[in-house]
């Protein structure tokens, strides 16, 4: 498996901008996250899916942030429109749903998009 | 909701020594600690993980102790090596919820 895959690598954008990071989590996983993590912050939880349906986004920082998850092989993160103070690293993670696969439980992280918005 | 303290937020230690870095966490209905391994400009990665039922575990040097009394759980490192410096984050979730509460980073530095 390739695990979790996230395009792009690396953003670098005008303020004002749309910005559009998307994720490939796992094949069979059925759980979905995004992270941001900045130096003052650390890792923040953004929002998250359960069979694509978004399960908790109270971490989304205002209306400027949007997220979808269209199908299980498919999620996207939207900043319209991004401001300087959203640069950061992006990481989606996903995981299986521990109660039905038996299986641990852990969170994969994909390799991150680092979003620069000058 | 889940509060996760770590600490220390720096530590340096001399190859060979063992490293300990430490977390408290809030929510008594926590049950599954895992700890990632952070390098730099990569992703976090699991190196061990830990559920309420067990009061500790151990993968080759690392280990990871459990005290669900006292809500804290702690990372060891022994015959620590320079590829072990990197920045460590604890996690905790409760049962129930698939939120991962990370801890604020400890960045472990191993002086050769």
């Amino acid at each position: 498996d390739a695990g979790v895959i996230q395009s792009p690598r690396h953003e670098v954008t005008e303020m004002g901008q749309e910005v559009t990071l998307r994720c490939k989590p796992i094949s069979g996983h059925d759980y979905l996250f995004w992270y941001r993590q900045t130096m003052m912050r650390g890792l923040e939880l953004l929002i998250y899916f359960n069979n694509n349906v978004p399960i908790d986004d109270s971490g989304m920082p205002e209306d400027r942030f949007s997220a979808k998850m269209p199908n299980a092989s498919f999620s996207t993160l939207k900043i319209q429109p991004s401001e300087p103070r959203d640069s950061a690293v992006y990481f989606c993670a996903s995981s299986f749903n521990f109660r039905t696969s038996r299986l641990q439980e852990t969170q994969y992280f994909g390799p991150g998009t680092r979003l620069l918005v000058l | 909701g889940e509060n996760v303290e770590q600490h220390p937020s720096t530590l340096s230690v001399q190859e060979g020594d063992s490293a300990v870095i430490k977390c408290t966490y809030s929510d008594s209905a926590s049950n599954y600690f895992p700890w990632y391994k952070q390098e730099l400009g990569k992703r976090p990665q699991l190196i061990i993980d830990i559920r309420s039922n067990v009061g500790e575990k151990k993968d080759q040097r690392i280990a990871v102790t459990l005290n669900k009394t006292a809500k804290h759980f702690s990372l060891h490192i022994t015959e620590t090596q320079p590829e072990d410096s990197a920045v460590y984050f604890c996690a905790a979730r409760n049962f129930g919820n698939e939120k991962l509460t990370f801890g604020t980073g400890t960045r472990l530095t191993i002086i050769p």
